[in-house]
Order: structure tokens, then C-alpha cells, then sequence
């Protein structure tokens, strides 16, 4: 099986500043098989990023995947209110399909 | 626009069973590999299940191996899990959603939409 670990557990920046989220697998995620969810509160989550850094359907250019093989990254240039929420990453390169534990970015 | 609706959740004694279904719209349900992804209060997300387009081929956690059972009716347009021998482990919101093609065709098994679930509690 495949952990995910993600760096750091929360994030504190204030409306405006960037944000950068990593995603460390403990073995190579073959293809980029690898995926970014947000999640605001009582909420579900919804896909932001698949293939590494393909966008999915209605996300804005602000939000940017990177990263092969073990170390994956998620860009946020600049963060709207609605973006302080907590963001997974999900590898589907080989079952099960695993999820790391989350990185909240809460507001400063 | 996607829609896709959980029901069935509820409190239920250990060693219980529960059925959730899930209710799709605004796409062919048909053509869609499906699954069940569950969230613990206060935690993190797990994969739970996967069921492909023509419900022929399945895959399960190994946390749920040989007492969940998921299926789907096509005619219906609803994804079903049965849940059998429950533990206060499996407490947890569970999201029904939808897979990008008919299974995991290319690789691909990331979620690309989500119900927004249903609680299950497992307590005496």
C-alpha cells in the first residue's frame, strides 16, 4: 500500500498570500497517478487536480499541481476566502487507493 | 449538472447491517465506473470500494473485505452498498462518487464528483 504523507498539517496565511502543499509517497506513483480534493468545512470535498497537474473542470488558474514519482506539489498563487479549507491528495497508481492525511490552511 | 444523493445512513448496533444507496443524475450512470469513499468524524478520507461500469468487476479496502457488498442497478440509476457485521470503526460519513470512465480505463481512479454523504454511526 501506498502512504501519503502531507506537509505541513496546517498553513496559516492570511486572504491574498500563495500557498504551496506537498505530498510525499512512500514509493514512486507511477504515471502521475496522482490527485489534489479540497474540502471546506461540512462539506464534500471536490477534485481540483488529477494527472499531477491537469485542472479539473471549473478550477481557476490559480490553483497549479506539479511533482513525479515520490514528491508532488499543489500551488495556490493566491488565496480567495473560499480556499481556507483542507486539501488531500490521492494516489490512484496502485490499489488501494490511498489519500494522505490532509493540510489545513486555515486563515492568519 | 451531476447530482448524486446518499441515503440510508443511521445509527446502527455493532454487528449490524445497513444498506446506503445513492441516487445519480445528470449523466449516462451507465457508462461510469462508481465508488464509495468514507470519512471518519474529524479525520481523513478512505477509498472503500469501487464497482466498474456494468457492475461485473468490484474491489474492496481490505478494512471492509468480505462484509461490504457493492452493486449498482443501472435501470435505477442508484449505486448500492450493503454493509454487514458493522464495528464502531466504521462509523464515518460515506460519499458516493464518481470515477472519470468506465473503469479506471488509462489509470484513472481520482474522484471526479461527490455526494455530499451520509452519516453512519455504529454504537450501542
Amino acid at each position: 500500500e501506498i502512504v501519503l504523507t502531507q506537509s505541513p498539517d496546517t498553513l496559516s496565511l492570511s486572504p491574498g498570500e500563495g500557498a504551496t502543499l506537498s505530498c510525499r509517497a512512500s514509493q514512486s506513483v507511477s504515471s502521475s497517478y496522482l490527485a489534489w480534493y479540497r474540502q471546506r468545512p461540512g462539506q464534500a470535498p471536490r477534485l481540483l487536480i488529477y494527472g499531477a497537474s491537469s485542472r479539473a473542470t471549473g478550477i481557476p488558474d490559480t490553483f497549479s499541481g506539479s511533482g513525479s514519482g515520490t514528491d508532488f506539489t499543489l500551488t495556490v498563487s493566491r488565496l480567495e476566502p473560499e480556499d481556507f479549507a483542507v486539501y488531500y491528495c490521492q494516489q490512484y497508481a496502485s490499489s488501494p487507493w490511498t489519500f494522505g492525511q490532509g493540510t489545513k490552511v486555515e486563515i492568519k | 449538472e451531476v447530482q448524486l444523493l446518499e441515503s440510508g445512513g443511521g445509527l446502527v448496533q455493532p454487528g449490524g447491517s445497513l444498506r446506503l444507496s445513492c441516487a445519480a443524475s445528470g449523466f449516462t450512470f451507465g457508462s461510469f465506473a462508481m465508488s464509495w469513499v468514507r470519512q471518519a468524524p474529524g479525520k481523513g478520507l478512505e477509498w472503500v470500494s469501487i464497482i466498474s461500469d456494468s457492475g461485473g468487476t468490484t474491489y474492496y479496502a481490505d478494512s471492509v473485505k468480505g462484509r461490504f457488498t457493492i452493486s449498482r442497478d443501472n435501470s435505477k440509476n442508484t449505486l448500492y452498498v450493503q454493509m454487514n457485521g458493522l464495528r464502531a470503526e466504521d462509523t464515518a460519513v460515506y460519499y458516493c462518487a464518481r470515477t472519470p470512465n468506465d473503469f479506471c480505463r488509462g489509470g484513472d481512479c481520482y474522484v471526479v464528483n461527490w455526494g455530499q454523504g451520509t452519516l453512519v454511526t455504529v454504537s450501542t
